[in-house]
């Protein structure tokens, strides 16, 4: 299986700084087939499923404000808040699905307020 | 609106059986792959299980593959789970899931609210 990996577990940033957490896989997840990596990003309020936030690592939900964006390729991804607001508290999930279904999560990074 | 709700969770003691079921509506139950995923208490989410839309395709974890068992029904836009011979690490919060693309390998959404599962004595 694909380990998904993310750092760091935690993290406490001010309000409108920037938030990067980072996700790397044990393997490659880039479809060389049609060039896009199997990555999406999810957060999960307390109490709330998993709300999806970014897909094939960079394309945005519709609806999820552009202070979100997702980079990276293969094996290593990053997720960023560019202004951090109240409300993104939570705790951030990356999802591989090239192994599709065996579909790993990492182990999930708490965002909270500094 | 794309819907999912889930139902069938509660207590049960280790060794006993659970059914869980999904109701969906607002898209073409059938088209879609459908999934679970569970959740620990305080913990990370979990791949389950798979159904392709025709039930032609079905896939588990190895953490339930011989306890667990997927299904649908389309006719009734339903998912289940069929769980059996209950641990006490089988204690989540389960979530079903629809598969967002059509074309191949995909991420999830939606999710649905989720119904929780306690094993214990």
């Amino acid at each position: 299986d694909i380990v998904m990996t993310q750092s760091p577990d935690s993290l406490a940033v001010s309000l409108g700084e920037r938030a990067t957490i980072n996700c790397k896989s044990s393997q490659s997840i880039l479809n060389n087939s049609n060039n896009k990596n199997h990555l999406a990003w999810y957060q999960q309020k307390p109490g709330q499923p998993p709300k999806l936030l970014i897909y094939w690592a960079s394309t945005r939900e519709s609806g999820v404000p552009d202070r979100f964006s997702g980079s990276g390729s293969e094996t290593d991804f990053t997720l960023t808040i560019s202004s951090l607001q109240a409300e993104d508290v939570g705790v951030y999930y990356c999802q591989q699905y090239y192994t599709s279904p065996s579909y790993t999560f990492g182990q999930g990074t708490k965002l909270e307020i500094k | 609106e794309v819907q999912l709700v889930e139902s069938g969770g509660g207590l049960v003691k280790p060794g006993g059986s659970l059914r869980l079921s999904c109701a969906a509506s607002g898209f073409t139950f059938s088209s879609y792959f459908m999934n679970w995923v569970r959740q620990a208490p305080g913990k990370g989410l979990e791949w389950v299980s798979s159904i392709g839309g025709s039930s032609d395709f079905i896939y588990y974890a190895d953490s339930v593959k011989g306890r667990f068992t997927i299904s649908r029904d389309n006719a009734k836009n339903s998912l289940y789970l069929q769980m059996n011979s209950l641990r006490g690490e089988d204690t989540a919060i389960y979530y079903c899931a629809r598969d967002a693309y059509l074309d191949g390998p995909s991420w999830f959404d939606p999710w649905g609210q989720g119904t929780l599962v306690t094993v214990s004595s």
